[in-house]
């Protein structure tokens, strides 16, 4: 079974602070996300790689970052945290392969900016 | 990108087949159909994925109309811990072409 393994289940910071969210996964997967789900919004691609030291915008990029410096692990970065990125994050990875390759998703990271 | 439709909730009772339809009228040629399931506090769990016709696994059956322009999710014998969200998508999984995940349907199981 894929496993993708985000590093907290729950964060808390305060406004301001540079925030760090650790993904790996360990089916050497090519493409990871990065997503935020509110209530009311459904889930948001924040960041998507597709390779090493790739990365592409999704939905909703501002005010974050990410880094993706070993295949098996992608970080999404909260620069300077602010209340309104309170969320629930979920980091996903998939195979490029023929056909279309789903995307199995870590149980996700609940962060709170106070 | 394909915009999908689906109910916002329903309801069912335990041993019930659940059938939750998804309207996707511009549908691409290349797009394929996947079903995700959600318990609160987990991520997105991948269930059934089709092009055309029929697809079954051991949790679910997909069937596709031959114009593609929607689907169904069939979820045999429905248990309590089927209670979650199920999103539909709709596209290809490569990289530049992502999906969206819409606001899903919050199935309840009732005894």
């Amino acid at each position: 079974d894929v496993k993708v393994t985000q590093s907290s289940r729950y964060l808390v910071k305060r406004t301001g602070e540079k925030v760090f969210l650790e993904c790996v996964q360990d089916m050497d997967h090519e493409n990871m996300f990065w997503y935020r789900q509110d209530p009311g919004l459904g889930l948001r691609l924040i960041y998507f790689s597709y390779d090493v030291k790739m990365k592409e915008k999704g939905d909703i990029p501002e005010g974050y970052s990410v880094s993706r410096e070993k295949k098996e692990r992608f970080s999404l970065i909260l620069e300077s945290a602010s209340t309104n990125q309170t969320s629930m994050y979920l980091c996903a990875s998939s195979s490029t392969g023929p056909g279309n390759q789903p995307q199995h998703f870590g149980d996700g990271t609940r962060l709170s900016i106070l | 990108l394909a915009k999908t439709t689906q109910p916002i909730s329903m309801d069912s009772y335990e041993g019930q087949e659940v059938n939750i339809t998804c309207s996707h009228n511009n549908i691409a040629t290349n797009d394929y159909i996947t079903w995700y399931q959600q318990f609160p506090s987990q991520g997105p769990r991948f269930i059934i994925q089709g092009y055309k016709t029929k697809v079954t696994n051991e949790v679910a059956s997909l069937f596709i109309p031959a114009d593609r322009k929607s689907s169904t999710l069939s979820l045999p014998r429905v248990s309590l811990s089927d209670t979650a969200v199920y999103y539909c998508l709709v596209g290809v999984y490569n990289a530049g072409n992502m999906l969206t995940f819409g606001g899903g349907t919050r199935l309840m199981v009732k005894p």
